[in-house]
């Protein structure tokens, strides 16, 4: 099955400054990829997604690029905000008959204000 | 719409005890899923429906797990006996078509804890 890891899992950055959160994929199937943001003692939110037939995707931002042949994709946040802290999962397709989501294991983002 | 709605919000039981968690999906979503959050595991996918019929169970830790969906707009997932290690929090989730056709939304959560 599909085997997602997310690296850092915690990660204090300045207010103002970009946030990088890194995610590796085992199933070269896989086709699908969207970013999760849990605030805490909250449910897990879909911020952005992004399919394997386009290599990156921004929304005001937050931007995610994927690279197909690396199998990793990356989820940036530029000009963070104390807003912004908060658990962020990235999560994988996996394919075949079962598809289902598979999660990293989370990164906890700090903005320092 | 009011999204995904779980219930209770909170539980607390002995161990030993049933315990079953209701979820009802955003209405005419097909796909409903049930996952479990722990600090050590992360989200773990238990169960998974698609127009009310279980599609994949794999993710079931065992025999005390069950889940059913008797019509679109309402499951539950039971555990009997429930063990401290159940001590989680148990999120419904759904979607419109199949994932990745569709985004998943997430209920608020259950956070079970048994003693």
């Amino acid at each position: 099955g599909e085997n997602v890891e997310q690296h850092p899992s915690t990660l204090s950055v300045q207010e103002g400054d970009s946030a990088v959160i890194k995610c590796t994929y085992s199933d070269s199937a896989s086709n699908y990829f969207p970013w999760y943001k849990q605030e805490l003692g909250k449910r897990p939110q879909l911020i952005i997604d992004i399919r394997s037939n386009v290599g990156e995707k921004k929304d005001q931002r937050i931007a995610v690029t994927l690279n197909k042949t690396a199998k990793h994709f990356s989820l940036h946040i530029t000009e963070t905000q104390p807003e912004d802290s908060a658990v962020y999962f990235c999560a994988a397709l996996a394919s075949g008959s079962a598809r289902q989501l598979t999660f990293g294991s989370g990164t906890q983002l700090t903005v320092l204000p | 719409d009011a999204g995904v709605i779980q219930s209770p919000r909170h539980e607390v039981t002995e161990m030993g005890q049933e315990v079953t968690l209701r979820c009802k999906p955003i209405s005419g979503h097909n796909s409903l899923f049930w996952y479990r959050q722990t600090m050590m595991r992360g989200l773990e996918l238990l169960i998974y429906f698609n127009n009310n019929v279980p599609i994949d169970d794999s993710g079931m830790p065992e025999d005390r797990f069950s889940a059913k969906m008797p019509n679109a707009s309402f499951s539950t997932l039971k555990i009997q006996p429930s063990e401290p290690r159940d001590s989680a929090v148990y999120f419904c989730a759904s979607s419109l078509m199949e994932v990745g056709n569709s985004p998943l939304h997430f209920g608020n959560g259950t956070r079970l804890t048994v003693t």
